[in-house]
């Protein structure tokens, strides 16, 4: 099985908002409540931003949430700063015991 | 602080064994379930093993089941994936992770393994 589709880039200005979306199917991010996005920079520990669809983990900027529609996941960052530029991964858990993430999608704030 | 530091990376024949260990401290281990994910550069993030918080139940993703092992020592606050017939495209970095509500919420810096000739 394949994993989770992400775009592999988006770019925004800063003080703008931009939207990550994650596709999957009814067997993980439609079937379950258990999405999760992470921010990973290159030789860094990556970083869990949001848990179950959209809760922000302690710490967490309230720029970043996150929503789910049927097999679709989305993270959405408002205020964009520069200190947002990175990878951005989206994960599931699926059925069968066993999780999915998506291939990563890059921001850049331009 | 929560801090999880993985070691035992290196480079490794295909068809050889290696195993990466991850010492984990600042939280109670015993507590929680401890998952690796690996890295690699084509296919980004993998899930690869879990273990529950009592060592009685792992699960692994098809790719490795039956060539990888995951355990976990208490006493040694201490995560393990022993990887057998190791394959040149399991070269990745090898993070451990610890579940959060079936998320990841605190990560290693990764140990790299390379496999090749």
């Amino acid at each position: 099985q394949s994993g989770l589709t992400q775009p592999a880039s988006v770019s925004g200005s800063p003080g703008q908002a931009i939207t990550i979306s994650c596709t999957g199917t009814s067997s993980d991010i439609g079937g379950y409540n258990h999405v999760s996005w992470y921010q990973h920079h290159p030789g860094k520990a990556p970083k869990l931003m949001i848990y179950e669809v959209s809760n922000r983990p302690s710490g967490i900027s309230n720029r970043f949430s996150g929503s789910k529609s049927a097999n679709t996941a989305s993270l959405t960052i408002s205020g964009l700063q520069v200190e947002d530029e990175g990878d951005y991964y989206c994960a599931s858990y699926r059925s069968a015991n066993s999780w999915v993430f998506g291939g990563g999608t890059t921001l850049t704030v331009l | 602080q929560v801090q999880l530091v993985e070691s035992g990376g290196g480079v490794v024949q295909p068809g050889r064994s290696l195993r990466v260990s991850c010492a984990a401290s600042g939280f109670t281990f015993s507590s929680y379930a401890m998952h690796w994910v690996r890295q690699t550069p084509d296919k980004g993030l993998e899930w690869v093993a879990v273990v529950w918080y009592d060592g009685s139940i792992k699960y692994y993703a098809d790719s490795v089941k039956g060539r990888f092992t995951i355990s976990s020592d208490s006493a040694r606050n201490s995560l393990y994936l022993q990887m057998s017939s190791l394959r040149p495209e399991d070269t990745a970095v090898y993070f451990c992770a610890r579940d959060w509500a079936y998320g990841f919420d605190y990560w290693g810096q990764g140990a790299l393994v390379t496999v090749s000739a």
